[in-house]
């Protein structure tokens, strides 16, 4: 099993440019997030899903769009990049029964926008 | 706002010595969990303790939780050099959306 993988590594972007950052697990996993990390702030959930077809907003939900249209699948898209967005952003899967289950992560990736 | 503030933010022990980082929260919660982050990588899950446990071991790692105060406490006896890393503790609210919010982390070093 990969767990939870994560693709770009690293990404440069300028004010108003859009992307996605993806997310994919094979673990089966019901439960999918996103987290942003940055200095001193720790990690900040920016969206989640309990399941494919179903979406809802963390703590930092602004500038953000997420779908689940796959188990597997939850990515993650910036739809105008702005400088406050600079940050670490990470996946994390884990199975829903009774959401008593640790949290797998991904490697994280780390977005500048300038 | 955040669930979990961290205390100490950065503690600094020699290789032997015992580490303990604190953790407290704001709202009732199902279970908190301790993750540890190593430098330039993802989390890790160390241990989760319930609402229900007062302490819970896990090899050198011993956590407690106090449900009345809102805290919990992570010890790490006789740490190692390779202990050295980012320690979060992260709450499952009570209201068992799913949501798992993690609190500001504290940074321990270990010197040889």
């Amino acid at each position: 099993n990969a767990g939870v993988t994560q693709t770009p590594k690293f990404q440069v972007l300028k004010t108003g440019q859009s992307m996605t950052l993806q997310c994919a697990q094979d673990m089966n996993h019901e439960y999918m997030s996103w987290y942003r990390q940055d200095p001193g702030m720790g990690l900040r959930l920016i969206h989640y899903s309990v399941g494919a077809g179903i979406t809802d907003q963390g703590e930092v939900p602004n500038g953000y769009n997420v779908s689940r249209s796959t188990t597997e699948d939850f990515p993650l898209r910036l739809l105008s990049a702005a400088p406050s967005q600079t940050s670490v952003y990470f996946c994390a899967s884990r199975t829903g029964q009774g959401f008593t289950s640790p949290l797998h992560f991904g490697n994280g990736t780390r977005l500048t926008v300038t | 706002s955040q669930q979990g503030e961290e205390d100490p933010q950065a503690l600094s022990i020699q290789e032997g010595e015992n580490a303990t980082m604190n953790c407290s929260y704001k709202t009732s919660i199902n279970n908190l969990q301790w993750y540890r982050q190593n430098s330039g990588r993802g989390l890790v899950h160390l241990i989760l303790i319930r609402s229900n446990e007062r302490e819970k071991h896990s090899g050198r790692l011993r956590v407690t939780l106090d449900t009345s105060k809102k805290s919990s406490s992570l010890l790490i006896t006789a740490s190692r050099a390779a202990d050295t890393a980012s320690y979060f503790c992260a709450t499952d609210a009570r209201s068992n959306t799913g949501k798992l919010i993690f609190g500001q982390g504290t940074t321990l070093q270990v010197k040889p």
